[in-house]
């Protein structure tokens, strides 16, 4: 168990639909990190949030957002879902803002129908 | 083009038998190499990580090397278990902006 909790794990749901994936990082981890894996792919990073601020941006699309809350948990909002958009959506976190040890979730596994 | 390269893509082996998976990267400077096993559906694990300065790094039956001038690194599987089974991903990070690259990852089934 790597500490990091995401939510749902499970997401099934129509295109042009919205959802919203959350994570909970270790306890005392500053930074969360959001990656993208669609199938038989490498993971994308999308964007990193350190204490409440956008730290770093990837290669996340105009139609997702994400953000992080005083508790440090973290939401990735998804809108306007398209077929592609299909993927496990790891969640990781670690102590400082500078890419340390990395602590991943399990994932939560979206299907666009 | 990614600027990590792993292979194979796949393997399969046999229980007990050792296997190497490679790593070739692009990424320069970077700050430090490590590796990840991911099962099936499942979050990655970090099994080493090892700065520019280190050449090999242990972790149980797991062995990652690095030579830097050839930017390429391996990771050794000892006596392979049916837990080894899993994608293996090569990850380099930069010092600057320690922005991550992933490799696309090695996919290992170990069979009895």
């Amino acid at each position: 168990d790597s500490g990091v909790t995401q939510t749902p794990k499970h997401l099934i749901t129509a295109t042009g639909q919205r959802v919203t994936l959350r994570c909970s990082p270790r306890s005392g981890d500053l930074s969360v990190y959001w990656y993208q894996q669609s199938l038989d792919q490498g993971l994308q990073f999308l964007i990193q949030y350190y204490n409440g601020e956008e730290r770093a941006k990837g290669n996340i699309l105009e139609r997702f957002s994400a953000q992080q809350f005083p508790d440090l948990h973290s939401e990735l909002n998804l809108s306007s879902l398209e077929l592609g958009d299909s993927a496990l959506y790891f969640c990781a976190s670690s102590a400082g803002s500078h890419t340390g040890e990395l602590f991943f979730g399990e994932g939560s596994r979206l299907t666009v129908l | 083009k990614n600027q990590v390269e792993q292979s194979p893509q796949s393997l399969i082996i046999l229980e007990g038998k050792n296997c190497t998976l490679q790593c070739n990267y692009t990424v320069s400077p970077f700050s430090n190499l490590r590796w990840y096993k991911q099962d099936t559906g499942r979050g990655p694990v970090s099994l080493t990580i090892m700065t520019f300065s280190e050449n090999t790094k242990s972790n149980g039956r797991y062995t990652a090397t690095l030579d830097a001038d050839t930017k390429q690194s391996s990771l050794h599987i000892t006596a392979s278990q049916l837990s080894d089974s899993a994608s293996y991903i090569c990850v380099v990070i930069t010092p600057n902006d320690y922005k991550l690259s992933f490799g696309a990852g090695t996919t290992v089934t170990v069979r009895a």
